[in-house]
């Protein structure tokens, strides 16, 4: 399967500022990479779905000026919380979709996930 | 927003001891129901895709069943060992949501010696 690397696996920052996260498909031309976020004891809430060379989609609720995403290459989407505020800490966590190992059926392959932490 | 429903949340099981959960999910639009297994600190690895009713898929010890008609599908795992201990995720795809999936959230699992 393929191998997403997302970078950093946690930061700290204090409020006002940005922070960029950083998704990236190792051994894998994605296209479409989908971005997650996950409040303790919830489920992973898609944000928004990463397109290659087109603007982002953003799910019903989410702010497109508030968390911009950027995939301009076929192996790198990246996801910047601008002006960050302690209400944007959380899990956030990214996927490549691509093809299941031996099969037919679409899958997502994710990263390991970045924990935000806004001071 | 679809309404992906696991349980239980969390159960703990002996080593050597077998045991299952529940994934129940609305029928209607169904195209694929996927299990990912979620290992703390780890990426979420992908361990089935079921797409037809009835299906059964097993993997080592672990298996997993589909009922399209009523919105459910149950994970078992066999002689739970301790690297069995992680957090089990379902999530849906629907006919009208392309590449898109609708999580649960969850079932932790944590095998004991």
């Amino acid at each position: 399967g393929a191998v997403v690397s997302q970078h950093p696996s946690r930061v700290i920052c204090k409020s006002g500022t940005s922070v960029k996260i950083e998704c990236r498909s190792l051994d894998f031309q994605a296209t479409t990479m989908f971005w997650y976020r996950q409040f303790p004891k919830q489920s992973l809430m898609l944000m928004a779905t990463s397109n290659e060379g087109s603007k982002a989609t953003y799910e019903q609720g989410v702010e497109k000026d508030k968390f911009l995403i950027n995939h301009a290459s076929l192996t790198l989407s990246t996801l910047t919380v601008t002006s960050a505020h302690p209400e944007d800490s959380s899990f956030y966590i990214c996927s490549t979709l691509g093809r299941e190992s031996g099969g037919m059926a679409n899958i997502q392959y994710f990263g390991a996930g970045t924990r935000l932490s806004v001071l | 927003i679809l309404n992906v429903e696991q349980s239980p949340q969390s159960l703990h099981v002996q080593e050597g001891d077998s045991t299952n959960f529940t994934c129940s999910f609305p029928s209607s639009n169904f195209y694929a129901l996927h299990w990912y297994r979620w290992e703390t600190a780890k990426s979420p690895e992908a361990l089935f895709v079921m797409t037809l009713n009835g299906d059964e898929k097993k993997k080592g010890r672990i298996s997993a069943t589909l009922n399209t008609k009523e919105g459910y599908s149950y994970l078992y795992i066999k002689g739970s060992q301790p690297e069995d201990s992680a957090t089990y995720l379902c999530a849906l795809g629907t006919t009208d949501s392309w590449g898109k999936l609708q999580f649960g959230a969850g079932t932790q699992v944590v095998v004991t010696p």
